[in-house]
Protein backbone atom coordinates (compact mmCIF):
# COMPACT_ATOMS: atom_id res chain seq x y z
CA UNK A 1 0.00 0.00 0.00
CA UNK A 2 1.38 3.51 -1.35
CA UNK A 3 2.33 5.74 1.94
CA UNK A 4 3.23 10.18 1.63
CA UNK A 5 4.31 11.50 4.06
CA UNK A 6 5.16 15.21 4.15
CA UNK A 7 7.57 17.49 6.16
CA UNK A 8 7.50 19.39 8.08
CA UNK A 9 3.56 19.16 8.77
CA UNK A 10 3.89 22.95 9.24
CA UNK A 11 5.95 25.72 8.23
CA UNK A 12 6.28 29.99 9.29
CA UNK A 13 8.10 31.86 7.56
CA UNK A 14 9.25 35.84 6.64
CA UNK A 15 8.13 37.24 2.98
CA UNK A 16 11.10 36.72 0.85
CA UNK A 17 12.31 33.41 2.14
CA UNK A 18 12.69 30.61 -0.46
CA UNK A 19 11.50 27.64 1.28
CA UNK A 20 11.29 23.79 0.43
CA UNK A 21 8.46 21.66 0.96
CA UNK A 22 9.32 17.83 1.22
CA UNK A 23 7.35 14.37 -0.04
CA UNK A 24 8.14 10.81 0.23
CA UNK A 25 6.72 7.74 -1.02
CA UNK A 26 7.06 4.50 -0.37
CA UNK A 27 6.28 2.69 -3.67
CA UNK A 28 8.53 4.21 -6.71
CA UNK A 29 6.28 2.59 -8.87
CA UNK A 30 4.19 5.58 -9.60
CA UNK A 31 2.38 7.07 -12.64
CA UNK A 32 2.84 10.59 -11.83
CA UNK A 33 3.14 13.40 -8.72
CA UNK A 34 0.77 16.05 -8.24
CA UNK A 35 1.40 18.80 -5.85
CA UNK A 36 -1.95 20.64 -4.97
CA UNK A 37 -2.98 24.29 -2.83
CA UNK A 38 -5.82 24.16 -0.49
CA UNK A 39 -6.67 27.56 1.07
CA UNK A 40 -8.76 26.53 4.13
CA UNK A 41 -12.29 25.35 3.23
CA UNK A 42 -11.66 25.24 -0.06
CA UNK A 43 -10.64 23.55 -3.27
CA UNK A 44 -7.92 21.79 -4.44
CA UNK A 45 -5.58 23.85 -6.71
CA UNK A 46 -3.33 21.75 -9.23
CA UNK A 47 0.53 23.64 -8.78
CA UNK A 48 2.49 20.63 -10.60
CA UNK A 49 2.16 17.62 -12.43
CA UNK A 50 5.20 15.73 -12.78
CA UNK A 51 5.29 12.40 -14.93
CA UNK A 52 7.20 9.20 -13.96
CA UNK A 53 9.72 9.50 -16.66
CA UNK A 54 10.39 13.64 -15.72
CA UNK A 55 12.79 14.72 -13.31
CA UNK A 56 11.30 18.10 -12.72
CA UNK A 57 8.94 20.55 -13.87
CA UNK A 58 8.46 24.84 -13.29
CA UNK A 59 5.82 26.83 -12.72
CA UNK A 60 6.62 31.12 -12.33
CA UNK A 61 8.36 30.73 -8.76
CA UNK A 62 7.81 27.30 -8.21
CA UNK A 63 9.77 23.94 -9.17
CA UNK A 64 9.08 20.61 -8.09
CA UNK A 65 11.30 17.44 -8.47
CA UNK A 66 10.98 14.39 -8.56
CA UNK A 67 13.83 11.02 -7.38
CA UNK A 68 11.68 8.28 -7.80
CA UNK A 69 14.53 5.88 -6.74
CA UNK A 70 14.65 6.83 -3.50
CA UNK A 71 10.77 7.74 -3.38
CA UNK A 72 11.43 11.77 -2.89
CA UNK A 73 9.64 14.65 -4.34
CA UNK A 74 10.76 18.73 -3.54
CA UNK A 75 8.57 21.73 -4.09
CA UNK A 76 10.42 25.01 -3.83
CA UNK A 77 8.96 28.25 -3.97
CA UNK A 78 11.38 31.33 -4.32
CA UNK A 79 10.86 34.74 -2.79
CA UNK A 80 7.40 33.77 -1.15
CA UNK A 81 4.68 36.07 -0.12
CA UNK A 82 1.71 35.88 2.25
CA UNK A 83 -0.58 34.99 -0.44
CA UNK A 84 1.59 31.43 -0.76
CA UNK A 85 0.21 30.98 2.70
CA UNK A 86 -2.14 28.17 2.56
CA UNK A 87 -1.74 24.02 2.71
CA UNK A 88 0.57 22.28 0.25
CA UNK A 89 -0.39 18.44 -0.85
CA UNK A 90 1.46 16.02 -2.41
CA UNK A 91 -0.35 13.50 -4.14
CA UNK A 92 0.55 9.96 -6.08
CA UNK A 93 -0.85 8.26 -8.45
CA UNK A 94 -0.19 4.12 -8.79
CA UNK A 95 -0.91 2.50 -12.05
CA UNK A 96 -1.17 -1.09 -9.86
CA UNK A 97 -4.71 -1.18 -10.31
CA UNK A 98 -7.31 0.73 -13.10
CA UNK A 99 -8.15 4.44 -12.50
CA UNK A 100 -4.89 5.46 -10.85
CA UNK A 101 -6.28 6.76 -7.69
CA UNK A 102 -4.64 9.55 -6.03
CA UNK A 103 -3.09 8.80 -2.81
CA UNK A 104 -2.26 12.43 -0.84
CA UNK A 105 0.00 13.18 1.97
CA UNK A 106 -1.06 15.12 5.07
CA UNK A 107 0.39 18.64 4.06
CA UNK A 108 2.28 20.84 4.89
CA UNK A 109 0.72 23.94 6.10
CA UNK A 110 2.17 27.34 5.28
CA UNK A 111 2.29 30.67 6.47
CA UNK A 112 4.25 33.67 4.94
CA UNK A 113 4.21 36.43 7.21
CA UNK A 114 4.41 40.12 6.07
CA UNK B 1 -11.72 27.38 -19.21
CA UNK B 2 -14.10 25.07 -18.28
CA UNK B 3 -14.07 23.49 -14.48
CA UNK B 4 -15.33 20.43 -12.83
CA UNK B 5 -18.34 21.65 -11.51
CA UNK B 6 -20.22 20.01 -7.98
CA UNK B 7 -23.02 21.04 -6.60
CA UNK B 8 -24.75 21.23 -3.81
CA UNK B 9 -21.72 23.67 -2.75
CA UNK B 10 -23.07 23.40 0.81
CA UNK B 11 -25.39 20.70 2.44
CA UNK B 12 -26.74 19.84 5.43
CA UNK B 13 -28.98 16.73 6.52
CA UNK B 14 -29.80 15.30 9.53
CA UNK B 15 -28.53 11.73 11.02
CA UNK B 16 -29.74 8.76 9.18
CA UNK B 17 -31.26 11.08 5.92
CA UNK B 18 -30.08 10.77 1.97
CA UNK B 19 -27.91 13.01 0.35
CA UNK B 20 -26.65 13.12 -2.99
CA UNK B 21 -23.67 15.12 -4.62
CA UNK B 22 -23.69 15.85 -8.08
CA UNK B 23 -20.34 16.04 -9.94
CA UNK B 24 -19.79 17.48 -13.75
CA UNK B 25 -16.51 17.01 -15.09
CA UNK B 26 -14.57 18.73 -17.85
CA UNK B 27 -15.59 18.25 -21.04
CA UNK B 28 -13.52 14.97 -22.85
CA UNK B 29 -12.82 13.61 -19.59
CA UNK B 30 -13.33 9.98 -18.83
CA UNK B 31 -12.68 9.39 -15.35
CA UNK B 32 -14.33 10.68 -12.52
CA UNK B 33 -13.02 10.23 -8.56
CA UNK B 34 -14.46 10.98 -5.67
CA UNK B 35 -12.59 11.78 -2.30
CA UNK B 36 -13.57 12.57 1.37
CA UNK B 37 -11.83 15.08 3.32
CA UNK B 38 -12.96 15.28 7.10
CA UNK B 39 -11.67 17.88 9.07
CA UNK B 40 -7.84 18.41 9.24
CA UNK B 41 -7.59 15.03 7.21
CA UNK B 42 -6.16 14.65 3.75
CA UNK B 43 -8.40 13.62 0.86
CA UNK B 44 -9.34 9.77 0.81
CA UNK B 45 -10.15 7.90 -2.43
CA UNK B 46 -13.75 6.59 -2.26
CA UNK B 47 -14.51 5.22 -5.73
CA UNK B 48 -13.38 5.72 -9.30
CA UNK B 49 -15.23 5.81 -13.13
CA UNK B 50 -13.73 5.20 -16.33
CA UNK B 51 -15.97 5.02 -19.45
CA UNK B 52 -19.20 4.72 -17.14
CA UNK B 53 -18.08 1.69 -15.62
CA UNK B 54 -16.54 1.28 -12.14
CA UNK B 55 -12.79 1.16 -12.09
CA UNK B 56 -11.10 1.30 -8.53
CA UNK B 57 -13.15 1.23 -5.51
CA UNK B 58 -11.86 2.82 -1.84
CA UNK B 59 -12.68 2.96 1.75
CA UNK B 60 -16.32 3.67 0.40
CA UNK B 61 -18.94 2.57 2.98
CA UNK B 62 -21.64 -0.01 1.54
CA UNK B 63 -24.19 3.17 2.80
CA UNK B 64 -22.52 4.98 -0.24
CA UNK B 65 -23.21 4.33 -3.65
CA UNK B 66 -21.95 6.25 -6.66
CA UNK B 67 -22.30 6.04 -10.88
CA UNK B 68 -21.49 8.16 -14.35
CA UNK B 69 -24.25 8.95 -16.48
CA UNK B 70 -24.44 8.55 -20.64
CA UNK B 71 -23.37 12.29 -20.25
CA UNK B 72 -20.32 11.63 -17.97
CA UNK B 73 -21.08 13.46 -14.71
CA UNK B 74 -21.71 11.46 -11.53
CA UNK B 75 -23.50 10.98 -8.70
CA UNK B 76 -22.52 9.68 -5.32
CA UNK B 77 -25.33 8.64 -3.23
CA UNK B 78 -25.04 8.60 0.33
CA UNK B 79 -28.03 6.85 2.66
CA UNK B 80 -28.79 6.41 6.16
CA UNK B 81 -26.24 9.50 7.20
CA UNK B 82 -24.17 9.61 10.02
CA UNK B 83 -22.89 12.87 12.39
CA UNK B 84 -18.96 11.48 11.12
CA UNK B 85 -19.88 11.79 7.45
CA UNK B 86 -19.66 15.24 7.97
CA UNK B 87 -16.85 16.78 5.81
CA UNK B 88 -15.88 17.85 1.90
CA UNK B 89 -16.13 15.76 -0.59
CA UNK B 90 -14.20 16.43 -3.79
CA UNK B 91 -14.77 15.30 -7.12
CA UNK B 92 -11.58 15.05 -9.41
CA UNK B 93 -11.98 14.23 -13.24
CA UNK B 94 -9.29 13.18 -15.54
CA UNK B 95 -8.71 12.45 -19.12
CA UNK B 96 -7.49 8.74 -19.72
CA UNK B 97 -7.18 7.97 -16.32
CA UNK B 98 -5.01 10.66 -14.82
CA UNK B 99 -2.61 10.75 -17.67
CA UNK B 100 -2.40 14.12 -17.76
CA UNK B 101 -3.29 15.02 -13.85
CA UNK B 102 -6.12 15.43 -12.08
CA UNK B 103 -8.63 18.70 -11.80
CA UNK B 104 -10.65 18.92 -8.64
CA UNK B 105 -13.95 20.96 -8.07
CA UNK B 106 -14.73 23.15 -4.83
CA UNK B 107 -15.99 20.44 -3.53
CA UNK B 108 -19.58 20.11 -1.65
CA UNK B 109 -19.92 20.19 2.63
CA UNK B 110 -21.73 18.10 4.26
CA UNK B 111 -23.21 18.70 7.86
CA UNK B 112 -24.65 16.24 9.24
CA UNK B 113 -26.35 17.04 12.41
Amino acid sequence: KQEVTQIPAALSVPEGENLVLNCSFTDSAIYNLQWFRQDPGKGLTSLLLIQSSQREQTSGRLNASLDKSSGRSTLYIAASQPGDSATYLCAVALRETSGSRLTFGEGTQLTVNP
Amino acid sequence: AAGVIQSPRHLIKEKRETATLKCYPIPRHDTVYWYQQGPGQDPQFLISFYEKMQSDKGSIPDRFSAQQFSDYHSELNMSSLELGDSALYFCASSLLEGTFGYTFGSGTRLTVV
